[in-house]
This record gives C-alpha cells, sequence and structure tokens, in this order.
C-alpha cells in the first residue's frame, strides 16, 4: 500500500543534542511538508519542499533543518537551538499539478520528548 | 493571504445525536477547502473537500459539509454521532499564494461523544 512513514514513533532527546525524524513516501509526489503540532495550536509549518533539492522555510524554522536529496525522502533536524522541542511532530506529501485541489497525506507521526 | 477559524474548540454530544462542527474561512482568492480527522497520536486523515464543483460535499463515514461563499463558512456535519467519531477536526483552506499552494489549518475542534 502506498503511503508515508515516519519513524520514529517516539523519540527522546537529551540537552545539547541533535536528532533526525525520517519521512519517507512511496506516494510519487513531489511536495513534502513538516509540521509541529502542540495542544490547542493546530498544526504549524516548518519547512516544506516542492521539488528535489529545493525546500523552503514555513512559519517556525528556527531551530530545524531539513534536506530533500531524494524524492522519496524529507528529513528534520531538530537541532540543539531549539529550546523547546517537545512536540508531535508529522509529515506530509502531495501532488504539486493542480496544487490548489490536491489533499495533503499524513504520516503517523513522531512524538519528540526531552529526557 | 487567506485563514481559517474553527469556531469551537470543543463540541460535546450525546452518540445518535447530529453533529456540527463550524469552520469559516477568509481568502483572496477562490479556495479549496478540506475537514481532516485526527485520532489520539496518529496522523491527519482527509474526510471530504471542497474544490468548486458541488456545494455540498460527501465524504466517509457519513460526514458532509456545505460550502458558503455568501457567509464564507464549510461547517462539517453528520446526522448522527457514532462512538467511534470521537476525535480531533481540523478544516483547511489552500489557494493560490505566490506561486506556491500551502494550506492554513484551524487550531481544531474536539469532538467529545457521549454513551
Amino acid at each position: 500500500d502506498g503511503g508515508i512513514t515516519q519513524s520514529p514513533k517516539y523519540l527522546f532527546r537529551k540537552e545539547g543534542q541533535n536528532v533526525t525524524l525520517s519521512c519517507e513516501q512511496n506516494l510519487n509526489h513531489d511536495a513534502m511538508y513538516w509540521y509541529r503540532q502542540d495542544p490547542g495550536q493546530g498544526l504549524r509549518l516548518i519547512y516544506y519542499s516542492q521539488i528535489v533539492n529545493d525546500f523552503q522555510k514555513g512559519d517556525i524554522a528556527e531551530g530545524y533543518s531539513v534536506s530533500r536529496e531524494k524524492k522519496e525522502s524529507f528529513p528534520l533536524t531538530v537541532t540543539s537551538a531549539q529550546k523547546n522541542p517537545t512536540a508531535f511532530y508529522l509529515c506530509a506529501s502531495s501532488i504539486v499539478g493542480q496544487g490548489v485541489f490536491q489533499p495533503q497525506h499524513f504520516g503517523d507521526g513522531t512524538r519528540l520528548s526531552i529526557l | 493571504a487567506q485563514s481559517v477559524t474553527q469556531l469551537d474548540s470543543h463540541v460535546s454530544v450525546s452518540e445518535g445525536t447530529p453533529v456540527l462542527l463550524r469552520c469559516n474561512y477568509s481568502s483572496s482568492y477562490s479556495p479549496s477547502l478540506f475537514w481532516y480527522v485526527q485520532h489520539p497520536n496518529k496522523g491527519l486523515q482527509l474526510l471530504l473537500k471542497y474544490t468548486s464543483a458541488a456545494t455540498l460535499v460527501k465524504g466517509i463515514n457519513g460526514f458532509e459539509a456545505e460550502f458558503k461563499k455568501s457567509e464564507t463558512s464549510f461547517h462539517l456535519t453528520k446526522p448522527s454521532a457514532h462512538m467511534s467519531d470521537a476525535a480531533e477536526y481540523f478544516c483547511v483552506v489552500r489557494s493560490p499564494s505566490g506561486g506556491s499552494y500551502i494550506p492554513t489549518f484551524g487550531r481544531g475542534t474536539s469532538l467529545i461523544v457521549h454513551p
């Protein structure tokens, strides 16, 4: 079945440590997105990419970094500069053609906590 | 510019009674609108979408929504709630902006279903 796989499901970060969240999709979608979800705040966009080797900052990019070396993969690194990383992180993908009509497909998320 | 407001942070209903989750939007262009459902510790699943065809849109699990341009609303309804409908619901607007189609999410409405 086609879909988006996020790993790990749970992740713990120590002070001063960088951690990387994995997102892989086999839907052949060009666009991929990373969101942060905190209780009562909905989804906030961290980074997005509409094509391989290109990505743009979202609303809350500070303290995060991404890469898009392959169409299927869009890993997110939470750096030590992100002082409040505890949250639920969601990866999504979508078709770029007829962009406004296209829904996003979501993974099942990674919950990141501070040790 | 685009925005979306979910008018209720929580909605509580009894099993078997109707559900109404309210969503108002703002967009400079003709938008597409989506409703997603999220169960605890899961990703978002598409319920339905409006893409300028029929104004009454039917989705999965008996949900439907009506696009009302004059009221800038896209409320989600279901005739009879089931216990399994208890979840978080997100209204999303998507319209062209600077050549990209980045969606804007509402803050979510938590649906509580009492037996």
